[in-house]
């Protein structure tokens, strides 16, 4: 079957930041992504992985280690307003993606 | 430009009802896809359109959920016989290719 793990609750400072890691075990792999959710809100996409290595766009990085099974979401410069679930997917097959049940980020100030 | 969109965005039935979910997708995009997520875990896959071909589909839609998008435009989920597990956050996705999903606002459906 399909798994993926991510750290379930996360908490960091404002201005701080914070690595939220996801692996995954899957049969087939057309890339990752990473969406942030705020609660109650549709799911809001980030980036999107196919090969290995770091993607950094503003202040969220996404990177990608395929033989590893492993990403993470890497976000600088916390604000208040990251405080959102984010949540790893990975695209088995086709039009397929198989999501994680998210890692609550909380930020503090 | 206008987003996803998805009707009603809130929706109570009794259980025994069928309901039936709406999605408008960003205009010219080819894939469509439907996700049903539970309180606090992540989406599950339903279904996934390229224009009006029905391509992927999990396990449960092959009982009472149903998904159509007859002119590659709107699609439509419908649920039969609802029952009180069906009660979660219905999200449609489209995008130009399978790599890119953008999400509509969701249907919320509770079934009593």
């Amino acid at each position: 079957g399909q798994n993926i793990d991510q750290p379930t609750e996360m908490t960091a400072t404002e201005g701080a930041i914070v690595q939220i890691n996801c692996t995954y075990q899957t049969s087939g792999f057309n890339g990752l992504f990473w969406y942030q959710q705020h609660a109650g809100e549709a799911p809001t996409f980030l980036s999107y992985n196919v090969l290995d290595g770091l993607e950094e766009k503003g202040r969220f990085s996404s990177f990608l280690s395929r033989s590893k099974g492993y990403s993470y979401l890497l976000l600088k410069e916390l604000q208040m307003k990251d405080s959102a679930s984010y949540l790893c997917a990975v695209n088995t097959n086709a039009g397929k993606s198989t999501f994680g049940d998210g890692t609550t980020l909380t930020v503090k100030p | 430009g206008a987003g996803v969109s998805q009707s009603p965005s809130n929706k109570v039935t009794e259980k025994g009802k069928d309901v039936e979910l709406r999605c408008d997708p960003i205009s010219g995009h080819v894939s469509l896809f439907w996700y049903q997520q539970a309180l606090g875990q992540g989406p599950e896959f339903l279904t996934y359109f390229q224009n009006e071909a029905q391509l992927e589909k999990s396990r449960l839609l092959s009982d009472r959920f149903s998904a159509e998008r007859p002119k590659g435009s709107f699609s439509t989920l419908e649920i039969q016989r609802t029952e009180q597990g069906d009660s979660a956050m219905y999200l449609c996705a489209s995008g130009e290719h399978t790599y890119e999903q953008y999400f509509g606002p969701g249907t919320r459906l509770t079934v009593t």
